[in-house]
């Protein structure tokens, strides 16, 4: 529906191990930003890549990176997984051929539990 | 640090009526607020947003307006029904920031009854 499609739905891990998620844009869609959004909280911002360069980033520690490949996919890593990185994990891609927020554009989100 | 503060948390009203909800920034240079509806279990959508150099903005039964000076904007959805019923959030932030990133509030759970 609108370009922007998550893998996997849902993903169950347990504490200490790493995760990929990844999201795939529509062409032209050059700027993607990851959100973590905890139950019942609105989403956070990770980082935003523009390019595939990190344009920024929120106040999420280094084993949360990420990646943007030249066909407009991108991934999300998380090392040494914790109970509290259980959430719900946004991507988001703009119709704006530049580095925006403007009219974000999200997927449906990947579900991560931490057990 | 950067924050917006959404008023309420939950809100309750009958079908038809109007609903209002509010939200507060903190940093001065936000330019843009967009406003997400998200149903349980779906993404968030973009139903409308503002740019800071307009005080208001109109789409159907959906408004938003915009107070500069005291750090205010507010949706206002008239003539609610049913399908109005899920989680609305705020969001602030800079178009064009190197940052590339939306402060989002806290969310407001509408509840429309028939």
């Amino acid at each position: 529906e609108t370009g922007v499609t998550q893998s996997p739905t849902h993903l169950i891990k347990t504490r200490g191990q790493q995760v990929t998620l990844r999201c795939s844009s529509q062409s032209g869609h050059n700027t993607v930003s990851w959100y973590q959004q905890a139950l019942g909280q609105g989403p956070q911002f990770i980082f935003q890549y523009y390019r595939e360069e990190e344009n920024g980033r929120g106040n999420f520690p280094p084993r949360f990176s990420g990646l943007q490949f030249p066909n407009y996919s991108s991934e999300l890593n998380v090392n040494a997984l914790e109970l509290d990185d259980s959430a719900l994990y946004l991507c988001a891609s703009s119709l704006a051929g530049y580095a925006t927020n403007e009219k974000l554009f999200f997927g449906s989100g990947t579900q991560l539990s931490v057990l | 640090g950067e924050n917006v503060e959404q008023h309420p948390s939950t809100l309750s009203v009958q079908e038809g009526d109007s609903a209002v909800i509010k939200c507060t920034y903190s940093d001065s240079a936000s330019n843009y607020f967009p406003w997400y509806k998200q149903e349980l279990g779906k993404r968030p959508q973009l139903i409308i947003d503002i740019r800071s150099n307009v005080g208001e903005k109109k789409d159907q039964r959906i408004a938003v307006t915009l107070n500069k000076t005291a750090k205010h904007f507010s949706l206002h959805i008239t003539e609610t029904q049913p399908e109005d019923s899920a989680v609305y959030f705020c969001a602030a932030g800079e178009i064009y920031n190197q940052g590339g990133k939306l402060i989002f509030g806290q969310g407001t759970e509408l509840s429309v009854k028939p």
